[in-house]
């Protein structure tokens, strides 16, 4: 079984440019999550997808960011425009029911300079 | 306001011996416990769970175990193995809300 893909695994954007991130999660997996890292702190909830809709966006840090999941399967994550703080370390996670064992995918670092 | 606590952020631990990483946790809905592990480039990987109608849950080598009148939750790792080097994440999450609330990690390494 295929993992959680994200890519592209390393971004390096300017400040004020956009940036549009992708997670394939696992086939067949309606939950999917996306959750941010920033340098040494804990990794902190984004929002909640089941299949296309957003179940629980609460933790979008601002209208810079845009999520969407079309047809229920990828999901984009896009940054518009990028601050500096912004730079993390981004994770899509998908499960198939209520479960708390989610599949993380490896992440998406992301550097705004 | 951070909700989970890691207050450790690196334990060294000799091969073979008992690991024990600890996290406390300040929101009293929380009932739902778990613990992650992350390698370097890697996403975090479910390790253990407990809900808070227990006090302990073993799987293999992992133990956790939950005080809840302290609000305090710890994973024992023994024998420790050089391959449990690595960042562990405890997480909470009140039962049937999806959403979890991760601690800071806590760097451990596995002396051989």
């Amino acid at each position: 079984e295929a993992g959680v893909t994200q890519f592209p695994s390393h971004s390096v954007i300017e400040k004020g440019q956009t940036v549009t991130l992708r997670c394939d999660p696992i086939s067949g997996h309606d939950n999917l999550y996306w959750y941010r890292r920033v340098m040494g702190k804990e990794i902190k909830f984004l929002l909640h997808f089941v299949k296309e809709s957003k179940q629980d966006e609460s933790g979008m840090p601002n209208n810079r960011f845009l999520a969407e999941r079309t047809g229920g399967t990828y999901s984009t994550l896009k940054v518009q425009p990028a601050e500096l703080e912004d730079s993390g370390v981004y994770f899509c996670a998908s499960s198939q029911d209520h479960s708390y064992g989610y599949t993380f995918g490896s992440g998406t670092r992301l550097t705004v300079v | 306001d951070q909700q989970v606590k890691q207050n450790s952020p690196s334990l060294s631990v000799q091969e073979g011996r008992i690991s024990i990483l600890n996290c406390d946790y300040t929101n009293s809905m929380f009932d739902y416990f778990l613990w992650y592990k992350k390698y370097p480039a890697e996403g975090p990987t479910f390790l253990i769970s407990i809900s808070s109608i227990k006090d302990k849950n073993e799987d293999g080598r992992f133990t956790v175990f939950l005080n809840k009148s302290a609000k305090h939750l710890s994973l024992h790792i023994v024998p420790s193995q050089p391959g449990d080097s690595a960042v562990y994440f405890c997480a909470a999450t009140n039962f049937g809300n999806e959403k979890l609330t991760f601690g800071t990690g806590t760097r451990l390494t596995i002396i051989p």
